[in-house]
């Protein structure tokens, strides 16, 4: 399976700033996605990152409060902006399927704490 | 969309006792089913899947079982150890026309706590 790093692993921020969280995988990615965890909750997903075009947002999530990047096949970022405590929680990338396979991994994910 | 339905929510066997958390999920054209495993702080492991062309999966002492036409699926641990104590997701996943390509849709998760 792919490699995924994330930075930052755990951030602190003030409200109303804005924090930008990478995803680097080690091999190249057809998908790539982003997902929150609330503290004792299952997994979300954000958004849908392809190379080469606008994210897909899921049902809730919206472009202006999470923008995402894909730049190549194997990074994105994902910006959480103008924060709030209630976007305190884990931030997951994932990364999916090579052609023919179903497989999805997670990188560690970014602790977030909003004050 | 999808939804997946995961129970129960809590599960607590003794050590060396069969362990078995069950899915349903309401799109009948998914076709991937995997579970992940989340130890505290860490990240979602996948621990095994199933796809829709098969009914049963196992690897030692995991398996998961699939009905299709129910619409649910199983994750079964046997000779459950302490180790095995962790929260466990089950998933869905509808592939773009046929490929591999989709989201996944995630249970509700299962604490599993398995005491020695």
């Amino acid at each position: 399976s792919a490699v995924i790093s994330q930075k930052p692993s755990r951030d602190i921020c003030q409200r109303g700033t804005s924090l930008t969280i990478q995803c680097q995988v080690d091999s190249q990615v057809t998908m790539m996605f982003w997902y929150r965890q609330q503290p004792g909750q299952s997994l979300t997903l954000i958004a849908t990152a392809n190379q080469g075009s606008e994210a897909t947002y899921e049902s809730g999530f919206v472009i202006d409060k999470f923008p995402i990047s894909r730049p190549n096949l194997t990074f994105s970022t994902l910006t959480v902006s103008n924060m709030s405590p209630e976007d305190s929680s884990i931030y997951l990338c994932s990364v999916g399927p090579g052609q023919g396979a179903y497989e999805q991994y997670f990188g560690p994910g970014t602790r977030l704490t909003v004050t | 969309g999808e939804n997946v339905e995961q129970h129960p929510s809590t599960l607590s066997v003794q050590e060396g006792d069969s362990a078995v958390i069950k899915c349903t999920y309401s799109d009948s054209a998914s076709n991937y089913f995997p579970w992940y495993k989340q130890e505290l702080g860490k990240r979602p492991q996948l621990i095994i899947d199933i796809r829709s062309n098969v009914g049963e999966k196992k690897d030692q002492r995991i398996a998961v079982t699939l009905n299709k036409t129910a619409k649910h699926f199983s994750l079964h641990i046997t000779e459950t150890q302490p180790e095995d104590s962790a929260v466990y997701f089950c998933a869905a996943k509808k592939g773009q026309r046929g490929t591999s390509y989709g989201k996944l849709t995630f249970g509700q998760g299962t604490i599993l706590t398995v005491h020695p």
